[in-house]
Parts: structure tokens; sequence; C-alpha cells
């Protein structure tokens, strides 16, 4: 299966500064999602990171908040834009070829916001 | 839309006790089912996986058989570990394309295993 190099492994930010979260996969994937786990919780999907356009956003998450890019099939970037304390989470990247046969995930980034 | 409910943790066992985690779930279609673990600190790792109705999956003396008629997905081990404490997650996909690739997760069980 892929493995996911995801940087950076950890930060501390300021609140109204923004941070760019980067994912290279070792091999070409069909699917990029990106993640937010929030301290003691499960994962919730933030969205789904597509080749060549835009994102498509869950609910309750929007492009101007957190910017994705994905310019080619092994590489895509997650900005949390403008800080609060209340983005402090740890975002993790996953990716997977078809679905069906698992779906890797990134070591995380673990984000605080001061 | 798809859910996953899976049994609230935490739980608390001494090594080598039997473990039983449950997890049943709600999709149209027929869904593939996964166990993801997280040891303290780390990303998840996909520890196990289930494609259709009745398949097993099993790595590392986990197992857990994909039950169709009762849309269940139980995790067992039959000697639990200090090192298997870590949190366990349940998940599906519907993988065929779209936004049916996305995971959708359990709320994750907290394993604590003492010696």
């Amino acid at each position: 299966s892929a493995v996911i190099s995801q940087k950076p492994s950890r930060d501390i930010c300021q609140r109204g500064t923004s941070l760019t979260i980067q994912c290279q996969v070792d091999s070409q994937v069909t699917m990029m999602f990106w993640y937010r786990q929030q301290p003691g919780q499960s994962l919730t999907l933030i969205a789904t990171a597509n080749q060549g356009s835009e994102a498509t956003y869950e609910s309750g998450f929007v492009i101007d908040k957190f910017p994705i890019s994905r310019p080619n099939l092994t590489f895509s970037t997650l900005t949390v834009s403008n800080m609060s304390p209340e983005d402090s989470s740890i975002y993790l990247c996953s990716a997977t070829g078809t679905g069906q046969y698992g779906y890797t995930f990134g070591s995380g980034t673990r984000l605080t916001v001061v | 839309g798809d859910s996953v409910t899976q049994m609230e943790g935490p739980v608390t066992l001494s090594e080598e006790a039997f473990l039983t985690i449950n997890c049943t779930y709600t999709a149209t279609g027929y869904p593939s089912l996964f166990w993801y673990v997280q040891y303290p600190g780390e990303g998840l790792q996909l520890l196990l996986k289930a494609t259709k109705a009745d398949d097993k999956g099993s790595n590392k003396g986990f197992e857990a058989t994909y039950r169709k008629e009762t849309t269940s997905f139980h995790l067992e081990k039959g000697s639990v570990q200090v090192s298997d404490s870590a949190v366990y997650f349940c998940a599906l996909s519907r993988g065929s394309g779209g936004s049916n690739y996305k995971l959708t997760f359990g709320k994750g069980t907290l394993l604590t295993v003492n010696p």
C-alpha cells in the first residue's frame, strides 16, 4: 500500500495566522482526503482533494477557511487560515486507490493555536 | 446517510484477556469495512478489512467477520497484550466512486491493557 509523508508533524501558531500542511504519497493514488481529529475524538472529513479541480468540502467546512490544493496524483496541501484556538486539532491526510482495499493515513499534524 | 456505531469505551483489560469491540453500521449497498488502530501520538494504521459479506479480516491476532444480516463487524482477539493498548476505530466505505470513496468512522474505543 502507499506510504504518505505528512509535514509538519506539529506546530504551534499564533491566532490569526495561517499554516499549510503538505501530504506526499509515494505512488499515484485516485483519492486523497483531509481529516480533522479533535482531542479525544473521532475523525471528521474536511474535504476530498480532487486532482486538477476544486476540492469537495463536507458540511461545516468552507474553502476560505481550509483551502486545499492537489496539483497532481501524489501531492496535496491543506491550509488552515486565520487560525483561532478552536482550530487546535490533529489534521490527517489520507489516500486510496479504489477505496475497497484500504486507505493509508499520514502520521498527522498536531496543531496548537495560541 | 452512512453511519458507524461503535462500542463506547474506555475498555480496560488484563493481559491475556479476551477482547470484543462491537461495531454496527448503516449504509446502502455493500460497503467495505475496516478496523483502524491509533497508537498514542501516532496516525492511523489499517488493522484489518473485509470487502464482502462473510469475509473475515485478520491481522496480528485480531479478527472481524463481515455480517451483512446483522450489519456488524465486531473486532475480537483471543489474548490481548499490553502493546495492544490503543484507540480502535471501525469504519466503512462504499468505494464505488465520487463521495462514496470517503471513510465514515465510528467514535473510537480506547483500549487499555494492564500487565
